[in-house]
C-alpha cells in the first residue's frame, strides 16, 4: 500500500512568490491534517479536513497560507506570497477514521526553503 | 486547550543506557497518548500507543505507562541502541478531537558508541 505521497521534497522560493505544495493522503482515509515542523517550534497543525470540508485552520496561518481538499485523494497548501520566516518542513498527514485512538500516517514532508 | 511538554529538548547517552523521555500532558477530556519517532530525512511514524484498559504499550523494545494520576506518559527503554537516535514526539488526542494530534515541542534523542 502506498503512505502519505508529497512532492514536491524539496522547494526553493523567492519572497514574495506563491507556492503550492501537494499531499495524496493514505488510500480510503476520510481525515486530512497539514503539520508545518521547525526545530523551534516543533509540529504546528495548519489545516484539518474530514471527508473534504474543513475543520480547522490554524488561527495564526490564515491571512497567507491556504489547504485545498479538490477530491478525498489530494490537497494542496498554497502559501501567498512567501515570506523568509515560512521556511521549514511542511508534513501533510491522513488518517482512517475520526476516531480518538485512530493512528495517523505522516508523509515525508516538503522542505521549503524562501530566500 | 490540549497541550503537551516535552521537557527535554535534547538528550545524549551512551549505547547500552537506559532511556527515559519524559511527556506530561493537560486536557479537559479523556485522552489518547502516543508517541511518534522521526527518523532523519523519513516521515514521522507511530511507536506507540496508549491503551484504555492499562496495558502497557511496547514496540521495538520501547514501552510507556499513562498515569493519569500525573498526566504523564514517559517513554522508556532498558538499553539504547544507536539505531534509536531520531526526534519523538508526544502526542494526544480525544474523541471530541478525532483524529488531530496535539504535539509536545519533541525530544532529539542522540545516542553514542
Amino acid at each position: 500500500d502506498a503512505g502519505v505521497t508529497q512532492t514536491p521534497r524539496h522547494e526553493v522560493a523567492e519572497k514574495g512568490q506563491t507556492i503550492i505544495l501537494k499531499c495524496e493522503p493514505v488510500s480510503g482515509h476520510n481525515d486530512l491534517f497539514w503539520y508545518r515542523q521547525t526545530k523551534i517550534q516543533g509540529l504546528e497543525l495548519l489545516s484539518y479536513f474530514r471527508s473534504k470540508s474543513l475543520m480547522e485552520d490554524g488561527g495564526a496561518f490564515k491571512d497567507r497560507f491556504k489547504a485545498e481538499m479538490l477530491n478525498s485523494s489530494f490537497s494542496t497548501l498554497k502559501i501567498q506570497p512567501t515570506e523568509p520566516k515560512d521556511s521549514a518542513v511542511y508534513l501533510c498527514a491522513s488518517s482512517l477514521a475520526p476516531g480518538g485512538n485512530t493512528e495517523v500516517f505522516f508523509g515525508k514532508g516538503t522542505r521549503l526553503t524562501v530566500v | 486547550g490540549d497541550s503537551v511538554t516535552q521537557t527535554e529538548g535534547l538528550v545524549t547517552l551512551t549505547e547500552g543506557l537506559p532511556v527515559m523521555l519524559n511527556c506530561t500532558y493537560q486536557s479537559t477530556y479523556s485522552p489518547f497518548l502516543f508517541w511518534y519517532v522521526q527518523h532523519l530525512n523519513e516521515a514521522p511514524k507511530l511507536l506507540l500507543k496508549s491503551f484504555t484498559d492499562n496495558k502497557r504499550p511496547e514496540h521495538q523494545g520501547f514501552h510507556a505507562t499513562l498515569h493519569k494520576s500525573s498526566s504523564s506518559f514517559h517513554l522508556q527503554k532498558s538499553s539504547a541502541q544507536l539505531s534509536d537516535s531520531a526526534l519523538y514526539y508526544c502526542a494526544l488526542t480525544h474523541n471530541n478531537a478525532g483524529a488531530k494530534l496535539t504535539f509536545g515541542g519533541g525530544t532529539r534523542l542522540t545516542v553514542r558508541p
